[in-house]
């Protein structure tokens, strides 16, 4: 069964880039989008960016201006910069996998696997 | 743009309630809409999709219904490892979650 694990740097300091790799294991990538999410702390969730097997990306316009979501698919692994970090970007970062299907009244879009997420944390 | 809201939040419950959240869109989103459950420390889990269908291998308990902006998750017969927050999320327009609901212990 696919399973996604998130790693990077646990620690980023203010105004640098913060940068996260997702390694999906136990089938392809192709076909699917793939996407990074957040939490930070007693908050709740906030959709980053995704990114689709063939490379093409789309973001969170709040997030837009500084964030890049890229894919490698020869290593199965898609990659998470925002730059010019704060300390409001401190929190759980997880990457997850689209699960989209189309039936008579349009596509449908949902989370269906993630990974265990990764505490990231913006201090000097 | 669109906005999300859930209620109540918190909600206390007992084992073995029927619990109903409700989850509201600002505007017209078909039946786009997730519901995944959090539990501290573990990443969300899919328990329903296009408003209605059951994830695979999540219990039967759990079901969802609604359409256009107004959308209910129902877990009947709360069971002890149902406390948890939910959200719920839509995937309409953009990707957008709801600010969540608490299930505690009463």
């Amino acid at each position: 069964q696919v399973q996604l694990q998130e790693s990077g740097p646990g620690l980023v300091k203010p105004s640098e880039t913060l940068s996260l790799t997702c390694t999906v294991s136990g089938g392809s990538m192709s076909n699917y989008y793939w996407s990074w999410l957040r939490q930070p702390a007693g908050k709740g969730l906030e959709w980053i960016g995704r990114t689709y097997s063939s490379g093409n990306a789309n973001y969170n316009p709040s997030l837009e201006s500084r964030v890049t979501v890229s894919t490698d698919t020869s290593k199965n692994q898609f990659s998470l910069k925002l730059t010019s970090v704060t300390a409001a970007d401190t929190g759980v970062y997880y990457c997850a996998r689209h699960r989209g299907y189309y039936d008579t009244s349009g596509y449908y879009d949902s989370f269906d696997i993630w990974g265990q997420g990764t505490m990231v944390t913006v201090s000097s | 743009d669109n906005q999300m809201t859930q209620s109540p939040s918190p909600l206390s419950a007992s084992v073995g309630d029927r619990v109903t959240i409700t989850c509201r869109a600002s505007q017209n989103i078909g039946r786009h809409l997730n519901w995944y459950q959090k539990k501290p420390g573990q990443a969300p889990k899919l328990l329903i999709h296009s408003a209605s269908s059951l994830q695979s291998g999540v219990p039967s308990r759990f079901s969802g219904s609604g359409s256009g902006t107004d959308f209910t998750l129902t877990i009947d017969s709360l069971q002890p490892e149902d406390f948890a927050t939910y959200y719920c999320q839509e995937s309409y327009d953009t990707t957008l979650f709801g600010p969540g609901t608490k299930v505690d212990i009463k």
